[in-house]
């Protein structure tokens, strides 16, 4: 696809139950990005993967939070025993990598935990 | 590790110039984003700074002084659509962008 394509768009969930939420990054980038942004503030990091290396994990809140990345492109972040604390806008972002290339973000996902 | 600071909210009046700060502290520098979000959408890019100087983009303008970890947006012909959030980020050696908390301008008639 032409930018990074993230759903679903909005996640309505009870507290306690778990969710999937996914991403598709601009074909041909190495690097992908998961950031939560509550509302009003910033971009808050979670985890980070480039290319074949380890992932960043060391944004990730706590253990009820993972993520994957299959064949180096889509990833999947997963959220286990959701609080409501975990209401948020999550945004997948990806780019060529390396420090000095520009993210291109998802339109994100808003989820309420109920 | 990153920290990044800006104003949280901006007010300007619409056709006049605004200059919204930021300043960093980083193990390592490898160069200054700017990104426009705007309510209820993803954040877009605007700028990259690596050296020192101003580098203009039509009626954007970015700032950077390494020595002072500082920069700041310049944002020329104040228009409505200009209300915003931006949004300055540092990466690391690795990639990794982390990011300020974001400051909301609102332009007014």
């Amino acid at each position: 696809g032409a930018g990074v394509s993230q759903s679903p768009s909005n996640k309505v969930t009870e507290k306690g139950k778990d969710v999937e939420l996914r991403c598709d990054p601009i074909s041909g980038h190495t690097a992908l990005y998961w950031y939560r942004q509550s509302l009003g503030q910033g971009l808050e990091f979670l985890i980070y993967f480039q290319g074949n290396s380890a992932p960043d994990k060391s944004g990730l809140p706590s253990d009820r939070f993972s993520a994957e990345r299959t064949g180096g492109s889509v990833s999947t972040l997963t959220i286990q025993r959701t609080q409501q604390e975990d209401s948020a806008v999550y945004l997948c972002a990806s780019s060529l990598g390396g420090p000095n290339e520009k993210l291109f973000f998802g339109s994100g996902t808003q989820l309420s935990v109920l | 590790g990153q920290n990044i600071d800006q104003p949280t909210e901006m007010t300007a009046t619409e056709g006049a110039i605004v200059q919204i700060n930021c300043t960093y502290q980083t193990s390592g520098f490898n160069g200054l984003f700017w990104y426009q979000q705007h309510a209820g959408e993803a954040p877009t890019f605007l700028s990259y700074n690596v050296l020192d100087g101003l580098e203009e983009k039509g009626r954007f303008s970015s700032f950077l002084s390494r020595s002072k970890g500082y920069s700041y947006l310049l944002l020329k012909e104040l228009q409505m659509k200009d209300s915003a959030s931006y949004l300055c980020a540092v990466p690391t050696n690795a990639g990794k962008s982390t990011f300020g908390d974001g400051t909301t301008l609102t332009v007014k008639p």
